[in-house]
């Protein structure tokens, strides 16, 4: 069955600190992928997406992703935290013809000023 | 504005009751899905619909229901609520395939459900 890992399940940064959090998943074939954030309180929100093309991919906020075919892989990065990058990331794919996301079970990084 | 429109936002049911999560949107979306969000364990999919009258399972699909009679709704039914369906569950639309490649789902705000 299809799936995604995000490793960190909770992440402590201090202001400006560099940020990666790890994701992968399994399946074999065309995949589209995506990292959701959630803030305190509310509901999901798209950071940015890759369907195809150029495997690294900028999204809102500073926040930007590689697609690393050959590890299955889709990192989240972003050079210099802030405090109001406090939130829970999601992970999620979705195979070439289904266009359902798959999520992970989320990272929550909390950002001290 | 446009969204996907969750009602009620809170809940509380006693066991064995049954009731309905309201899910509307209004941009045209083909593709609706209901996720329900646990601590620790992310989203988990439990129905979802790729068109009007076309509904399929997710991961968790046990003891809930949908219907996909119109473009702009998604209702979820509960049959009889049991504790363990305590948690947060989201609405979620995206245009689908063959519209349009820059497509993420758009999520509603979320109903919280307790049942004691």
């Amino acid at each position: 069955a299809q799936s995604v890992s995000q490793h960190n399940h909770h992440v402590i940064l201090s202001e400006a600190a560099s940020l990666e959090l790890g994701c992968n998943y399994s399946y074999g074939g065309t995949v589209n992928l995506f990292w959701y954030v959630q803030y305190p309180g509310q509901h999901l929100q798209l950071l940015l997406k890759y369907f195809s093309g150029d495997p690294l991919v900028k999204g809102i906020k500073g926040f930007e992703a590689e697609f690393i075919k050959s590890k299955f892989s889709f990192n989240l990065r972003k050079p210099s935290v802030q405090w109001s990058d406090t939130a829970e990331y999601f992970c999620a794919f979705a195979s070439g013809g289904s266009y359902i996301p798959t999520f992970g079970r989320g990272t929550s990084l909390i950002v001290h000023p | 504005n446009a969204g996907v429109t969750q009602t009620p936002k809170f809940q509380v049911l006693k066991t064995g009751q049954s009731m309905t999560l309201q899910c509307a949107q209004d941009m045209n979306h083909e593709y609706m899905s209901w996720y329900r969000q646990d601590p620790g364990m992310g989203l988990r999919l439990i129905h979802y619909s790729v068109g009007a009258g076309i509904t399929d399972q997710g991961e968790v699909p046990n003891g809930y229901n949908v219907s996909r009679s119109t473009t702009e709704d998604f209702p979820l039914r509960l049959l009889s609520a049991a504790p363990s369906q305590t948690s947060v569950y989201f609405c979620a639309s995206s245009p689908g395939t063959g519209i349009s490649l820059d497509y993420g789902y758009t999520f509603g705000s979320g109903t919280r459900l307790t049942v004691v």
